[in-house]
């Protein structure tokens, strides 16, 4: 049972280069988030989606950009990387918006 | 805004001692309040959640105290374990697609 599966681990961009950080589930959740943790600051909502198709803005969602095609990915793109956006960043899905959140393991973004 | 406030950022607690984190929010509109635990490098998971229904939950040694007209709630860990030491975060939703607000997080380390 994956569960919520990021990929990459870990990974190093040089400023202004772009990336998609990957987030699948297998657990056939309507609702997948994307945040960021920065040390000392708790968890930061980037986007979240509520079904295929559909994604909203959460608290700091400039700098990236989601798409949910399928029910099961959620990738988050980052464009024209900064410095800011070196983070950890979390995907997680739920079954209801109000229910329990599973997290992936994390993708640690560094921009230098 | 804020809308979870955790505290304190960091505890520390002997072995077997009780560890206390408290929560505080504003929204009234809140009706679930689920407690992450977060291992270093990994997500953060699911440990216990509440509805205000209830003044309080026990599940084995961890207890979440709810009050309600204070707008408060709290993580009881008794009889602290070192393997309990990790990061501690609350969280609240209110009904509808809005998703999880976060506290910012406390780190508890469990000492012998």
């Amino acid at each position: 049972n994956a569960g919520v599966t990021q990929t990459p681990k870990f990974r190093i961009l040089k400023i202004g280069q772009s990336m998609t950080l990957q987030c699948t589930q297998d657990m056939n959740h309507n609702y997948m988030y994307w945040y960021r943790q920065d040390p000392g600051m708790g968890l930061k909502l980037i986007y979240y989606s509520v079904g295929a198709g559909i994604t909203d803005k959460g608290e700091v969602p400039n700098g990236y950009n989601v798409s949910r095609s399928t029910t099961e990915d959620f990738p988050l793109r980052l464009e024209l990387a900064a410095p800011s956006q070196t983070s950890v960043y979390f995907c997680a899905s739920s079954f209801s918006a109000g229910g329990g959140a599973f997290f992936g393991q994390g993708t640690r973004l560094t921009v230098v | 805004q804020q809308q979870v406030k955790q505290s304190p950022q960091s505890l520390i607690v002997q072995k077997g001692g009780i560890s206390i984190i408290n929560c505080a929010y504003e929204n009234t509109a809140f009706d679930y309040f689920p407690w992450y635990q977060q291992f270093p490098g990994k997500g953060p998971a699911l440990l216990i959640a509440i509805r205000p229904d209830v003044s309080e939950k026990k599940e084995g040694r961890f207890t979440i105290s709810f009050n309600k007209s204070a707008k408060q709630f709290s993580l009881h860990i008794m009889d602290s374990q070192p393997g309990d030491s990790a990061t501690y975060f609350c969280a609240a939703y209110a009904s509808g697609n809005t998703p999880l607000v976060f506290g910012k997080g406390t780190r508890l380390s469990v000492i012998a």
